[in-house]
């Protein structure tokens, strides 16, 4: 059980562009989804909190109109870079919690954005 | 949320035990301590939770001392497939709070 899916797993677009990728819960409902970037070797970092139904919280220094966050069922959260360019190339991870797992996140797979 | 400081590295090899320290100094009372595993390219996958004492599961224990400023994440008998990077997390876990990562730790598990 709990587990979490994300799609695309890997995608390449070219800059000005948006790209979307989807995080879901496939056994649970997830009342809250967390998106996380992370560049090469480095750690995970929070970019924003979705709960669902309510707009989402941005870490300080992620610009919200850039990284669209929609969590419209309990299943689903989307992710859409818009107007991407190649430094926002990266590892983008989400997770998913719920009030049977509080205590825990589970993460997706991740997708591996590449902007040329 | 609690900082957390781990070894940047550490080696082993098959068949050995490992045992990865993180310290927590400023842990808070409602504060949890959870272990992750990621591998290259993938999220991180969960391997243990606990509060205090002692934690067992099916891959790992967790150790924790009766100040709570410290865990350490012991692996018994390693193989090359957990040469992954271990994350060491504290945070309020109550509700929904977000977890900050810290550089965690490269376990490299050498034949």
């Amino acid at each position: 059980g709990a587990v979490v899916s994300q799609h695309p797993s890997r995608v390449i677009c070219k800059s000005g562009t948006s790209v979307k990728i989807e995080c879901r819960s496939l056994d649970f409902q997830a009342t809250t989804m967390f998106w996380y970037r992370q560049f090469p070797k480095k750690s995970l970092m929070l970019m924003a909190t979705s709960n669902e139904g309510s707009k989402a919280t941005y870490e300080q220094g992620v610009e919200k109109d850039k990284f669209l966050i929609n969590h419209a069922s309990l299943t689903l959260s989307t992710l859409t870079v818009t107007s991407a360019h190649p430094e926002d190339s990266s590892f983008y991870i989400c997770s998913a919690s719920s009030n049977r797992r509080s205590y825990e996140q589970y993460f997706g797979p991740g997708t591996r954005l590449t902007v040329t | 949320l609690a900082k957390t400081t781990q070894p940047i590295s550490m080696d082993s090899y098959e068949g050995q035990e490992v045992n990865i320290t993180c310290s927590h100094n400023n842990i808070a009372t409602n504060d949890y301590i959870t272990w992750y595993q990621q591998f290259p390219s993938q999220g991180p996958r969960f391997i243990i939770q606990g509060y205090k004492t002692k934690v067992t599961n099916e891959v790992a224990s967790l150790f924790i001392p009766a100040d709570r400023k410290s865990s350490t994440l012991s692996l018994p008998r390693v193989s090359l497939s957990d040469t992954a990077v271990y994350y060491c997390l504290v945070g309020d876990l109550r509700g929904y709070s977000t977890l900050t990562f810290g550089k965690g730790t490269m376990l490299l598990v050498s034949p």
